[in-house]
């Protein structure tokens, strides 16, 4: 299976602040890279797939890039409801495996 | 509009069954992809099983051979049969649409809000 690694599995920021977010993959998987953000006691929302789509709807201050087999996820201005928990997802082979989670703290 | 709504979670001891349902509506689950994905008490993401629109299913290696997805499309459901059930499977079940049928770029657009499924010993 692909393993997806996350880092850091949590971060302490401030509103405003710009932050990034990592997933690493342990094989090639092109640009098949999905991102969630998920609120406690709700279901994941997808953010970006592709690496770097944005999902309809989805604020402009997400954004997505990709360098080999590193994925980066930028928030560019952290709002109060984005200090939430993010996921990365491979999208490349079954099973389309996530990354442990990332968890966003007020600072 | 796209929905889907989980049923069938409950408390069942270790080796017991349960079927998990996934009732959708805005969309056929005959022309889509549905997954069911899985999330234990106060843990992370884990990816269960897919059924391709043309009936073909995936399963992860944790529930291979424990778990069978089908769907009734004159029901426009999916479901998630789960057999020899251990504690570890305890976990909120959802499942979702994925858009992969579309570009070929999987993704879970749409997402039901979930069922717990626990299993004690």
């Amino acid at each position: 299976d692909i393993q997806m690694t996350q880092s850091p599995s949590s971060m302490s920021a401030s509103v405003g602040d710009r932050v990034t977010i990592t997933c690493r993959s342990s094989y090639n998987i092109s640009d098949y890279l999905n991102w969630y953000q998920q609120k406690p006691g709700k279901a994941p929302n997808l953010l970006l797939y592709a690496a770097s789509s944005l999902q309809s709807g989805v604020p402009s201050r997400f954004s997505g890039r990709m360098s080999g087999t590193d994925f980066t996820l930028t928030i560019a201005s952290l709002q109060p409801e984005d200090f939430v928990t993010y996921y990365c997802q491979q999208s490349y082979t079954t099973p389309y495996t996530f990354g442990q989670g990332t968890k966003v703290e007020i600072k | 509009e796209v929905q889907l709504v989980e049923s069938g979670g409950g408390s069942v001891q270790s080796g017991g069954s349960l079927r998990l349902s996934c009732e959708a509506s805005g969309f056929s689950v005959e022309m889509s992809y549905v997954t069911w994905v899985r999330q234990a008490p106060g843990q992370g993401l884990e990816w269960v099983s897919l059924i391709y629109s043309g009936g073909t299913t995936y399963y992860a290696a944790s529930v291979k051979g424990r778990f069978t997805i089908s769907r009734d499309t004159s029901k426009n459901t999916v479901y998630l049969q789960m057999n020899s059930l251990r504690r570890e499977d305890t976990a909120v079940y959802y499942c979702a649409r994925d858009m992969g049928y579309d570009s070929g770029y999987t993704r879970l657009d749409y997402w039901g809000q979930g069922t717990l499924v626990s299993v004690s010993s």
